[in-house]
């Protein structure tokens, strides 16, 4: 199963842009990039996630290398509340069956 | 609105009892999951589901049952609950295409579960 690598924590200013980044060296061609968060006291909750190409919504950007080895979660201007644990996951299928399966993630604190 | 509800959110029990934790989703969405997190091990997938009368085992599945029955419920019984099962437990489901890995998956709140 392939697998991601995160940092563990990381520190951002408010109004500031934040870059998370993420491996997956050993990511196959199937496999989409998925990014959730989880704030304190609750369930993770969906970012955004692509494929191969860099991938926009209301909540951040993802930017995917070319070679898929790695991604980036661009959080364009951080506020108090997105301070949470970050997940980078790979969706991958295991014999017809597609899982979610969360790494560490990185704690990302927002100072104002 | 759509959405997923775990119950009950706390739940105190003891070594031995049998547990179960109910989860109901009203997306009609075909995949579910049951996760427990831990500090030091992250969200850790215990049991998952494709469909009604469909269940497969995760990564930390002993000790722990699910039927489905129905599309919208997926409960997670602990047949004789331990203190190593003392844990916040998630539910999620996503909508399945195909087994599309193209979807997102919606969490519950949580249900934190104390063995005693």
């Amino acid at each position: 199963d392939a697998k991601t690598t995160q940092p563990n924590s990381m520190e951002s200013n408010e109004e500031e842009p934040v870059h998370l980044p993420c491996n997956h060296s050993t990511i196959s061609g199937t496999d989409y990039i998925h990014w959730y968060r989880q704030l304190p006291s609750q369930g993770p909750e969906y970012v955004i996630h692509g494929l191969t190409s860099n991938v926009n919504n209301r909540m951040a950007s993802l930017a995917i290398a070319e070679d898929r080895k790695s991604s980036t979660l661009i959080l364009h201007r951080a506020t108090l509340r997105d301070a949470a644990v970050y997940y980078c996951i790979l969706r991958f299928n295991s014999g017809g069956y597609n899982k979610l399966i969360f790494g560490a993630g990185t704690r990302l604190a927002v100072h104002p | 609105d759509a959405e997923i509800t775990q119950s009950p959110r706390h739940k105190i029990t003891e070594t031995g009892r049998q547990v179960t934790l109910a989860c109901h989703q009203t997306w009609n969405h075909n995949n579910m999951f049951w996760y427990r997190q831990d500090l030091g091990h992250g969200l850790r997938l215990i049991h998952y589901s494709y469909g009604v009368q469909d269940t497969n085992k995760g990564e930390v599945s002993d000790g722990y049952s699910v039927s489905r029955s129905n599309t919208e419920d997926l409960p997670l019984t602990l047949e004789s609950a331990a203190s190593s099962q003392t844990s916040v437990y998630f539910c999620a489901s996503s909508e399945s295409r195909g087994f599309s890995m193209n979807t997102e998956a919606f969490f519950g709140q949580g249900t934190r579960l104390t063995v005693v």
